[in-house]
């Protein structure tokens, strides 16, 4: 099945720096791959997504770049803010149709203001 | 817009009694949605797939005698945890995909943190 790993684990950041988040996955056949930004104690949202056909997508101060061959994608936050901190997931799927992502570990992000 | 409305987001219970969540999707019809549970500081994992009008599907490992959903809706999926035990306190979370265009995406309730005594 599926396999998603995601690193760094934490990534500490200065207020206005870039920050980037990598992550790899081990199903060719995936084509579907959202990011999610939870806060403590709350459900995930989704931030940013983006499918095989594409390969770089950007909203504002997000984007997100996909490598079919590497079989890897990052997310790209330039300007960061305090409020950009909290728990970063990316997230892999075989086809959207199923809903059924598998989740990167996590990435716990803090901006220093 | 579609939003996916989740509760209750904190329950405290005995162990040995059983727990409702609610998920609703607002603004949407979702004839599938999903039910994920995650660990303090740990990703989410995928418990079981919620199909309106019929069976849910259930990860491997995951007790469907423990963790009893329903989809009776195309707006409502609720997952109750049957005799609950302080292994079961966890944050649960349920998710929808929403249909349209220009593409699929799914969107995540807000949780609901389950403490068992």
């Amino acid at each position: 099945g599926e396999n998603v790993e995601q690193h760094p684990s934490t990534l500490s950041v200065q207020e206005g720096d870039s920050a980037v988040i990598k992550c790899t996955y081990s199903d060719s056949a995936s084509n579907y791959f959202p990011w999610y930004k939870q806060e403590l104690g709350k459900g995930p949202q989704l931030i940013i997504d983006i499918r095989s056909n594409v390969g770089e997508k950007k909203d504002q101060r997000i984007a997100v770049t996909l490598n079919k061959t590497a079989k890897h994608f990052s997310l790209h936050i330039t300007e960061t803010q305090p409020e950009d901190s909290a728990v970063y997931f990316c997230a892999a799927s075989s086809s959207s149709n199923t809903g059924k992502l598998i989740f990167g570990q996590g990435t716990t992000l803090q901006v220093k203001p | 817009g579609a939003v996916v409305s989740q509760h209750p987001s904190r329950v405290i219970c005995k162990s040995g009694t059983s727990v409702k969540i609610e998920c609703r999707s607002l603004d949407f019809q979702a004839t599938t949605m999903f039910w994920y549970r995650q660990f303090p500081k740990q990703s989410l994992m995928l418990m079981a797939t919620s199909n309106e009008g019929s069976k849910a599907t259930y990860e491997q490992g995951v007790e469907k005698d423990k963790f009893l959903i329903n989809h009776a809706s195309l707006t409502l999926s609720t997952l109750t945890v049957t005799s609950a035990h302080p292994e079961d306190s966890s944050f649960y979370i349920c998710s929808a995909r929403v249909i349209g265009t220009p593409n699929e995406k799914l969107l995540f309730g807000s949780g609901t943190q389950l403490s068992v005594l």
